[in-house]
C-alpha cells in the first residue's frame, strides 16, 4: 500500500495569510493526487483533483502542486470559511488518504 | 441530481456481523465505482473499499481484507458492504461514495452512517 504523509498535522493562521500543505507518498504517484477540504460534521468536499486541476467551483485562492511524491496544496488568502481539515488521497493505485491537516484560527 | 444515501448502521458486539447498504439516485451504480470510506470519531479517513465499473474484481484495505465484502445490485441501483468478525476499531462513520472513472476522485458523498461496536 502506498503510505501518504501530510505536514503539518496542524497549524494556527489567521485571516488573509498564505497557508501550505504538504503531502508526500511513500512511492511515485505520478499526477494522481486528490484534495478534499472537510468541515465538522460535513463530509468531505473535493478542492483539487490530478495534482493541480481546480474543481469546478472552487475558489482560485485554492492551488495545487507537485508530481512524483512530493504535492502541495496552497491557500493563497486564508478567508473565514477556510478553517477546515485537509485531506491528501492518492489515486495511483488503491486510495489511501493522509492523515489530515487541520486548519485552525490564530 | 446526484445523491447517496446510507442505512444499517447501529450497534453491533465484538464478532457479530452488519450490513450496510446505499442507495443511490441521479446515476446508474453499474457506470461506475463505487466505494466505501470511514472515518472513526474524531479520527482521519480510511478508505475501506472499492467496486470498480464494469467486472473488475473489488478490492479492499488491509484492516477489512477478508471480513468485508462489497457488492452491487444493479437492479435496485444499490451498493452493500457486509461486515463480519466486527471489532472495537471499525467504529466510524461509514461514508457511501460515488468514484469519477475519468478523473479518479471521489466526488459525491453520501452523509454516512453511523456503526458502533462495543459490548
Amino acid at each position: 500500500d502506498i503510505q501518504m504523509t501530510q505536514s503539518p498535522s496542524s497549524l494556527s493562521a489567521s485571516v488573509g495569510d498564505r497557508v501550505t500543505i504538504t503531502c508526500r507518498a511513500s512511492q511515485t504517484i505520478s499526477i494522481y493526487l486528490n484534495w478534499y477540504q472537510q468541515k465538522p460534521g460535513k463530509v468531505p468536499k473535493l478542492l483539487i483533483h490530478t495534482g493541480s486541476s481546480l474543481q469546478t467551483g472552487v475558489p482560485s485562492r485554492f492551488s495545487g502542486s507537485g508530481s512524483g511524491t512530493d504535492f502541495t496544496l496552497s491557500i493563497s488568502s486564508l478567508q473565514p470559511e477556510d478553517f477546515a481539515t485537509y485531506y491528501c488521497q492518492q489515486s495511483y493505485s488503491d486510495p489511501t488518504f493522509g492523515q489530515g491537516t487541520k486548519v485552525e484560527i490564530k | 441530481e446526484v445523491q447517496l444515501l446510507e442505512s444499517g448502521g447501529g450497534l453491533v458486539q465484538p464478532g457479530g456481523s452488519l450490513g450496510l447498504s446505499c442507495a443511490a439516485s441521479g446515476f446508474t451504480v453499474s457506470s461506475y465505482g463505487m466505494s466505501w470510506v470511514r472515518q472513526a470519531p474524531g479520527k482521519g479517513l480510511e478508505w475501506v473499499s472499492l467496486i470498480a465499473a464494469g467486472g473488475h474484481s473489488p478490492t479492499y484495505a488491509d484492516s477489512v481484507k477478508g471480513r468485508f465484502t462489497i457488492s452491487r445490485d444493479n437492479s435496485k441501483n444499490t451498493v452493500s458492504l457486509q461486515m463480519n468478525s466486527l471489532r472495537a476499531e471499525d467504529t466510524a462513520v461509514y461514508y457511501c461514495v460515488k468514484w469519477k472513472n475519468d478523473q479518479s476522485v471521489f466526488d459525491y458523498w453520501g452523509p454516512g452512517t453511523l456503526v458502533t461496536v462495543s459490548s
